[in-house]
């Protein structure tokens, strides 16, 4: 079956500017997660969604930083006023969202270069 | 911070069993230990995952210590293409911490 998408694949903008990235979670996956991986990091959790609500935000870094996942399907993150540090890629994962045994999947992220 | 410890890279020849140890000395009794791998360019990747017994799928296995304080992920065969970062996380809810995993090369 379809894994989880992301559009777009990649994002240049410029310092200021306001930015979306789109998330298409696995159909019937209830849980959704937004990370941030930087050049040779790890990835950085930033939000989580059990269906429709924000269950844990506490990775967004200020609060330039917005997600929705308004039908408890797709998400998208919302970044205003960008800045060079934003540069990063930006994954997107879904899962059963049950405790416990909860494996991710993730997408192939949106790659978000700031100039 | 991560709750995991793994090194930071490792050579495997291809071919032979590649073993990445992970240390997770404060892991609770109801966390789980997940493996993931993340090629270049792609996202994190599901291997497998385990909470006390020794577990095993197509991909790899997963070799968890009695204390539960330790695991190693052992992909039997390693092939060229197992070249990536491996992350060893410990949870049970839904926030995941990522740490830098271990870089594993797999060598001709």
């Amino acid at each position: 079956g379809a894994g989880v998408s992301q559009t777009p694949s990649n994002k240049v903008t410029e310092k200021g500017k306001y930015v979306e990235l789109r998330c298409d979670p696995i159909s019937g996956h209830t849980a959704l997660y937004w990370y941030r991986q930087s050049l040779g990091q790890g990835p950085e959790f930033l939000i989580y969604f059990q269906g429709t609500g924000a269950a844990d935000d506490s990775g967004l870094p200020n609060d330039r930083f917005f997600a929705v996942r308004p039908e408890g399907s797709v998400s998208t993150l919302k970044i205003q006023r960008t800045e060079r540090g934003d540069s990063a890629v930006y994954l997107c994962a879904s899962s059963l969202g049950t405790s416990g045994g909860n494996t991710q999947y993730f997408g192939p992220g949106t790659r978000l270069t700031v100039l | 911070d991560a709750k995991t410890t793994q090194p930071p890279s490792m050579d495997c020849a291809e071919g032979r069993a590649a073993n990445l140890p992970c240390n997770h000395s404060t892991i609770s009794g109801n966390e789980y230990v997940y493996w993931y791998r993340q090629i270049h360019s792609q996202g994190p990747q599901y291997i497998i995952h385990g909470l006390k017994n020794n577990e095993t799928n197509e991909m790899a296995s997963l070799i968890i210590t009695e204390d539960r304080k330790s695991s190693t992920l052992i992909l039997p065969h390693a092939t060229l293409r197992d070249t990536a970062v491996y992350y060893c996380i410990v949870g049970g809810g839904f926030k995941t911490i990522f740490g830098a995993g271990t870089r594993l090369f797999v060598k001709a």
